[in-house]
């Protein structure tokens, strides 16, 4: 069965650069989800879409911004680029008339030197 | 206070043995995530429930509303099971889950 995909799944950036992480959802899933999770510690909620417009919001910077596309993928595009958002970034994808369980993609692991 | 409280935090146990990890909620949910994560790895779910019980394999997770609580059972424990499992709470719709802190668990051969 076709899972979450994330890319790329590793990602070395310098501090004060951009970075794009990219989310395809399950197929036929229209919800999205970001999660961040800093070294040792529990996942982070940070934003979701439902059909393509933000529907919740949590603990994202405003440096950080994301959306979600006509085909239901999403990007995470960060700017100005701190030591601190080295984490692993999740994605997740849900069905909310399939019964709203989230998917997990494999994540991609952020370092910023 | 964290609006979701897991315990143990870290759990060492034999192979073979009965294991029960609890999750407890202090606000009302549409939902209980229970969550398995290998170290450096993904996240995998496991069970999402809003009433009575689950079972998946070796694998049984049970919710009281009432009281606010739910546990993650795992039979006949095997190495292979050694990994954190977490507890997230869903609001409902499109809310992002709140995660609790997860619990390490280590199965000895």
């Amino acid at each position: 069965a076709a899972g979450v995909i994330q890319s790329p799944r590793h990602l070395i950036k310098e501090k004060r650069e951009t970075a794009t992480l990219k989310c395809y959802p399950i197929p036929r899933h229209d919800t999205v989800y970001w999660y961040q999770q800093g070294p040792g510690q529990d996942p982070q909620f940070l934003i979701s879409f439902y059909e393509k417009m933000q529907s919740d919001k949590g603990s994202i910077p405003d440096r950080f911004s994301a959306q979600q596309f006509s085909d239901y993928h999403s990007e995470l595009n960060m700017s100005s680029l701190e030591l601190g958002d080295s984490a692993l970034y999740f994605c997740a994808s849900s069905s909310l008339t399939g019964g709203d369980e989230q998917y997990f993609g494999p994540g991609t692991r952020l370092t910023v030197t | 206070k964290n609006e979701v409280e897991q315990s143990p935090q870290n759990l060492t146990a034999q192979e073979g043995e009965f294991i029960t990890i609890n999750c407890s909620y202090s606000v009302g949910i549409s939902a209980l995530h229970w969550l398995q994560q290998h170290p450096g790895g993904g996240i995998v779910s496991l069970f999402m429930l809003s009433s009575g019980k689950k079972k998946h394999g070796r694998l049984i997770a049970t919710i009281n509303i009432q009281e606010k609580h739910s546990s993650l059972h795992i039979t006949a424990s095997h190495p292979r099971d050694s990994a954190v499992y977490i507890c997230a709470r869903a609001g409902g719709g499109a809310d992002g889950l709140t995660f609790g802190k997860g619990t390490h668990l280590i199965i000895q051969p």
